[in-house]
């Protein structure tokens, strides 16, 4: 069973529009979430982390966790083509193994 | 903060010839570090959970004795990449746990390593 499941896209925005990746997530003891993106042929690197339910914001990226109903995202507001990259939700795993999906494709469109 | 390094970035290196890459956490404790492979157009995919001062964890289908991973500190571990072939062609990468073991708060974060691109011949 995979820890959380996201949609591969690609996702395609045009830029300055506000890109939505969204993150569902099965463990309920799940507490807290990372977002990563990775650009092609690079590694990961992160960008977000969120803690407690709400939301979470840092420049144009806003993190959402909502408990109840399991699902983290990640708002991307005014895209730019410099954020088109793969990303990547992960539960915070209390330092054990995090078994990473295949991440969104985010295409924007200049 | 939270700076994780690789080294070497880049490696080409003929069939049978074994490889060593180096993990340094630059600014924190990392009881904890995970070194992936990923193929192009594919998933990170975990390859080992390595933990300071004792042996490394292995994912199913990964051969312990090829990949030999060694962890002797709190800031290095090192993949060993023995009698390498073209299918071991791939990015490795290593992550790091901050842990917070230098005094400041655990948030159990990993931090990536910019990653090993290996070509074998």
């Amino acid at each position: 069973q995979k820890e959380v499941e996201q949609n591969s896209g690609p996702l395609s925005v045009p830029e300055g529009a506000i890109a939505s990746l969204n993150c569902t997530y099965s463990d309920r003891g799940s507490q807290s979430f990372f977002w990563y993106r990775q650009y092609s042929g690079k590694s990961p690197e992160l960008i977000m982390s969120i803690y407690s339910n709400g939301d979470k914001e840092d420049g144009r990226f806003t993190a959402q966790l909502n408990k109840a109903s399991q699902y983290v995202s990640l708002l991307i507001r005014d895209s730019q083509p410099s954020d088109s990259a793969t990303y990547l939700c992960a539960p915070n795993t209390g330092g054990f193994k995090t078994i990473f999906g295949a991440g969104t494709r985010l295409f924007v469109k200049a | 903060g939270a700076v994780v390094s690789q080294h070497p970035s880049r490696v080409i290196c003929k069939s049978g010839t074994s490889v060593k890459i180096e993990c340094r956490s630059l600014d924190f404790q990392a009881t904890t570090m995970f070194w992936y492979r990923q193929f192009p157009k594919q998933s990170l995919m975990l390859m080992a959970t390595s933990n300071e001062g004792s042996k490394a964890t292995y994912e199913q289908g990964v051969e312990k004795d090829k990949f030999l991973i060694n962890h002797a500190s709190l800031t290095l571990s090192t993949l060993t990449v023995t009698s390498a072939h073209p299918e071991d062609s791939s990015f490795y990468i290593c992550s790091a746990r901050d842990g917070g073991l230098a005094g400041g708060p655990s948030t159990d974060t990993q931090y990536f390593g910019p990653g090993t691109r290996l070509t074998v011949l």
